[in-house]
């Protein structure tokens, strides 16, 4: 069974940098894409970038480029999203997932936590 | 990027009822076009993807249609746990940008 388990929560000040993890198990984790979704408070689905961890290349999304970073480490079957300077508007769950076909999102983690305050 | 529109933004429904949710993308994505479920606390979950295929373990109340630029989804038969945020998905094109979302809720 695919399973994406995601790192905890965190609580963390504006201006410092963080990496949260997520990582795979029950399938072959090179051979599909990991994106990463945010989800403000109260609000919709937005869509990060995605990693290839095959050849760790990355496409971030226009919105996040440039304020975040993804990256892979395959040996571990772990994919990360990494802030260098936080800010509030940080604040967010975080979730990665698996590419499929089309391709769709088809398994997700269980989501982080990111709580950016002073 | 490409825009997608979902309608309406909330429902409210009672259990067995008919139910359509639409979805309408700013250009052309053929049949790359995903639904997604989504409970309070919970992490997202696939439903349909290309438009009108479902995801293994989804019942069969659930179903897809469309192409090109709109899509439809449709509950036949509301159940008590079908009651959550509904979100499209664009597949066509990076970045792979979500409609709002329709929050189905109980009447």
């Amino acid at each position: 069974e695919v399973h994406l388990v995601q790192s905890g929560a965190e609580v963390k000040k504006p201006g410092e940098s963080l990496r949260i993890s997520c990582k795979g198990s029950g399938y072959n984790f090179i051979s599909y894409w990991i994106s990463w979704v945010r989800q403000m408070p109260g609000k919709g689905l937005e869509w990060m970038g995605r990693v290839d961890p095959s050849d760790s290349s990355t496409n971030h999304s226009p919105s996040f480029q440039g304020h975040v970073t993804i990256s892979v480490d395959e040996s571990i079957n772990t994919a990360y999203l990494q802030w260098s300077s936080l800010k509030a508007s940080d604040t967010a769950m975080y979730y990665c997932a698996r590419h499929y076909s089309s391709p769709e999102f088809d398994s997700w983690g269980q989501g982080t936590l990111l709580i950016v305050s002073s | 990027d490409i825009q997608m529109t979902q309608s309406p933004s909330s429902l409210s429904a009672s259990a067995g009822d008919r139910v359509l949710i639409t979805c309408r993308a700013s250009q052309s994505i053929s049949t790359y076009l995903n639904w997604y479920q989504q409970t309070p606390g919970a992490a997202p979950k696939l439903l349909i993807y290309g438009a009108s295929t479902l995801q293994n373990g989804v019942p069969s109340r659930f179903s897809g249609s469309g192409s090109g630029t709109d899509f439809t989804l449709i509950i036949s038969s509301l159940q008590p746990e079908d009651f959550a945020t509904y979100y499209c998905q664009q597949s066509y094109r990076s970045p792979y940008t979500f409609g709002q979302g329709t929050m189905l809720e109980i009447k």
